[in-house]
Parts: C-alpha cells; structure tokens; sequence
C-alpha cells in the first residue's frame, strides 16, 4: 500500500549548523510534496513544497529536494535556530486521490 | 480570513460511548480532511469531504465516520470508543483548483481521551 518513510525520527544540531531529513515515498505517480512544521501544542503549518515537475525549491534557510526516480524527497534548513526546534512531517500526494500520505515525523532540536 | 477551527477542543469519554467532532473550514475552502495523530505514528489520515461527498476514506474501522455539510463544516464521529481512539483529531481545509493546488491549512485539533 502507500508509505512514506521518514528519516530520522530525531535529530539534535548545534545552532547555526544544517539539518537534513530525508522521506521516501512508495507510489510513484505522486506529484506533490509538503513539508509540515509543528511546533509544541501547535497545529501543523506548511512550511514549503514542492511538485514532481520541479527537483528543487528553496525559500531563504529552507530548501526541498526531489529525485523522482529514487522516489526521495529531503529538507534541508541552514544556519539553523532555536526557533527551529519543531516536528517536522513530510508528506506525498496523488492528485485525483485526494489523500495525503504523512511520514511519521522528525523531532528536531537546535542545541544553543 | 479566519482559521479552521474546531470544536470541542478538549474531550474525555469512556469506553463504550461515542463522540462527535466538529471542523469548520476556512471560508471558500471545500475539501475538508481528517487525520488522527498519535505519538509515534504521524498523522493517519481518516477521510476526505468535497461538496458533501467523501472522496476518500483510510484505513480505518467503520466506527469512525464523517459527513460535510452544504456549508463545507464537517463532523466525525466515532462510535463504541476504545482505548486506542486516544489521540488528537486534526481536520484541515484546502481551496480545490484546478491544477496542483493543494495546500491544506490545519485546525488546532480536539484532543480526545478514552479512559
């Protein structure tokens, strides 16, 4: 069935240094790619994304990747803060599905 | 615009009973979905809502349930709760285009526990 991987599940950093996690997903007709910040008691907010015809977006610190023929998606922050310090979820989509798939989440934390 | 919201926000039940929760969209927005998000687990999702037809439905027993109303609001219910429903309830909302446009915007969840 559908899946999304998602790796790591934690992820310590010192402030200022780059996180990576990385998601694989099983369906290799989707075509949309979120990644979701949620911050403690906070609902989950978009913070970038990126679609099947397109191998790498960035906005500011944030950057996404996708290699479609690995069916591999990663999110990279730089220069990292405290303010940072979230779960993070990636997710894949099919149109015509009207289903997202989540990965099971990244804890990261910035270190100050 | 207002955020989607929901309610109740905080709910306690006990084994056996049934619950209704309640999601209301963004204005405009007519895709409605649920997820269930426990720790460990992500979020699962549960169904989709478009102009009062579900469109999608996860893997999920037929306790749980859901319907849309003609103003895009949405309810789930589940039934003969169990100790496992203990989780937070998000629902989310996104303006259907045409084209690739999906960003779903989250309510803040109901918190349920089964005691």
């Amino acid at each position: 069935g559908e899946n999304v991987e998602q790796h790591p599940s934690t992820l310590s950093v010192q402030e200022g240094d780059s996180a990576v996690i990385k998601c694989t997903y099983s369906d290799s007709a989707s075509n949309y790619f979120p990644w979701y910040k949620q911050e403690l008691g906070k609902r989950p907010q978009l913070i970038i994304d990126i679609r099947s015809n397109v191998g790498e977006k960035k906005d500011q610190r944030i950057a996404v990747t996708l290699n479609k023929t690995a069916k591999h998606f990663s999110l990279h922050i730089t220069e990292t803060q405290p303010e940072d310090s979230a779960v993070y979820f990636c997710a894949a989509y099919l149109s015509g599905t009207y289903k997202y798939i989540f990965g099971t989440g990244t804890r990261l934390k910035v270190l100050a | 615009k207002a955020g989607v919201t929901q309610t109740p926000r905080y709910l306690i039940k006990t084994r056996g009973q049934q619950v209704t929760l309640s999601c209301s969209p963004i204005s405009g927005h007519r895709s409605v979905s649920w997820y269930q998000q426990t720790p460990g687990q992500g979020l699962q999702f549960l169904f989709e809502y478009f102009s009062e037809t579900q469109r999608n439905k996860g893997n999920f027993p037929g306790r749980f349930s859901g319907r849309q109303f003609s103003n895009s609001r949405s309810e789930m219910n589940v039934s003969t709760l169990e100790l496992g429903d203990s989780a937070l309830y998000l629902c989310a909302s996104s303006l259907e285009k045409t084209g690739f446009s999906n960003e779903q915007f989250f309510g803040p969840g109901t918190r349920l526990t089964v005691l």
